[in-house]
Order: C-alpha cells, then structure tokens, then sequence
C-alpha cells in the first residue's frame, strides 16, 4: 500500500523567502505525482503534475522535482507572496489509485 | 482546463434526513469519478470509485447503503448520505481523472445537527 509522507506539517516564513515542501511515498512504482493547492474550506487546484518519466516541471515561480528512485518530490515555490499561505499537498498515483499527503500548511507572514 | 462541479458547496441538515451531492465533468466526460471524505488536517480518504453505467466500487469500511453512488451519465456522478448521522459530518470532494492528472471539485461540506 502507498503511503505519502509531507514534511513538515506546517510552516511560516516571512513575505519574500524561498518556500521548500518536501514529499515522500513508499512504493516507487508511480505514474504520476501531482501537487496540489487548498484553500480552508475549498476543493483542491492542481498545480503540477509530474509524469513518471519526467525529473520536474515548472510553472511561474513554482518548482517540482522528482526522484522515483529515492521515492521523493519537492515543490519549491521562490520569492513567497501572502497569497500563497494555504495547505500544500501532494499525491501519488500507481496501481489505478491515487495516495495523498497529509499536506503542508503554509503561512507566510508579510 | 478541466473543470469538475460540485454542488451543494455547504449544506446542513437534519439527523436521519438523506443528502445528494453532485458532482458534473464541464467540458469533459468522466467514465469514472472518484469520491474522497476529508477530516480536519487529514489527508483525503478514498470513499468509492463511480462508474458510468456501472456499480461504484466501495473502500474497505465504507458502507455502501449508507453512501449510494449513481453516476448516471458520462457527465454527473452523485453521493447520498442517507439516513445521516452527527458522525457523517465532514468535506467531501469528488474528482475526475482527465489527461494524465486528477481535477477536483470545491468540495462539499456537510454538517448534520
């Protein structure tokens, strides 16, 4: 069974540093790995999906790696903003199922 | 992109009484729709996967006469809490697989009095 590990479970920086979630899962054999964004009380937003065969993907000031071998991902997000506090999470996809984190909630301080 | 409805956003309602939540692919058909269950500062927990045409299929300790699942079309998918309890009071989101990643809807947050 997949298990999805987020670290740290929560964080606060101030306005303007480099934001460093960390991911982990158990079962290396992953199609995808996706991150995600949640705002208190809503629905999820995608904002990056990375395919098995890919090392990272990119979008603006957002940065995901992966490394299927060591069974991690990082989302770096540069030069936070306030508008990015919200929780973080991270899912795993293999064997027609998709694992989630338990997410990293971010505050960032202006 | 990929937009998945789900309604009601927020609902309340009665112990004992029965509650429809859907869930509507916009701009692209889902022949499988998933319904997850969230608790505070938990991770998402897999209810049941819906299936166009089809039974959904249920999770380990989900109790599937308690939340029924009809995905009627290519398009809709709904989950009725039936005979509600204070217990079933939680956010539930649905989700479709489009391309090669999940879109998720705004989620639905339920609290039985």
């Amino acid at each position: 069974k997949q298990e999805v590990t987020q670290i740290p479970a929560a964080l606060s920086v101030p306005e303007g540093e480099n934001l460093v979630l960390n991911c982990s899962f158990t079962d290396s054999a992953i199609y995808n790995l996706q991150w995600f964004r949640q705002d208190p009380g809503k629905g999820l937003t995608s904002l990056l999906l990375i395919q098995s065969s890919q090392r990272e993907q990119t979008s603006g000031r957002l940065n995901a790696s992966l490394d299927k071998s060591s069974g991690r991902s990082t989302l770096y997000i540069a030069a936070s903003q306030p508008g990015d506090s919200a929780t973080y999470l991270c899912a795993a996809y293999g064997n027609n199922r998709l694992a989630f984190g338990k997410g990293n909630q971010v505050v960032v301080i202006p | 992109g990929a937009v998945v409805s789900q309604h009601p956003s927020r609902v309340i309602c009665k112990s004992g009484t029965s509650v429809k939540i859907e869930c509507r692919s916009l701009d692209f058909q889902a022949t499988t729709m998933f319904w997850y269950r969230q608790f505070p500062k938990q991770s998402l927990m897999l209810m049941a996967t819906s299936n166009e045409g089809s039974k959904a299929t249920y999770e380990q300790g989900v109790e599937k006469d308690k939340f029924l699942i009809n995905h009627a079309s290519l398009t809709l998918s709904t989950l009725t809490v039936t005979s509600a309890h204070p217990e079933d009071s939680s956010f539930y989101i649905c989700s479709a697989m489009e391309g090669h990643g999940y879109t998720f809807g705004s989620g639905t947050r339920l609290t039985v009095v």
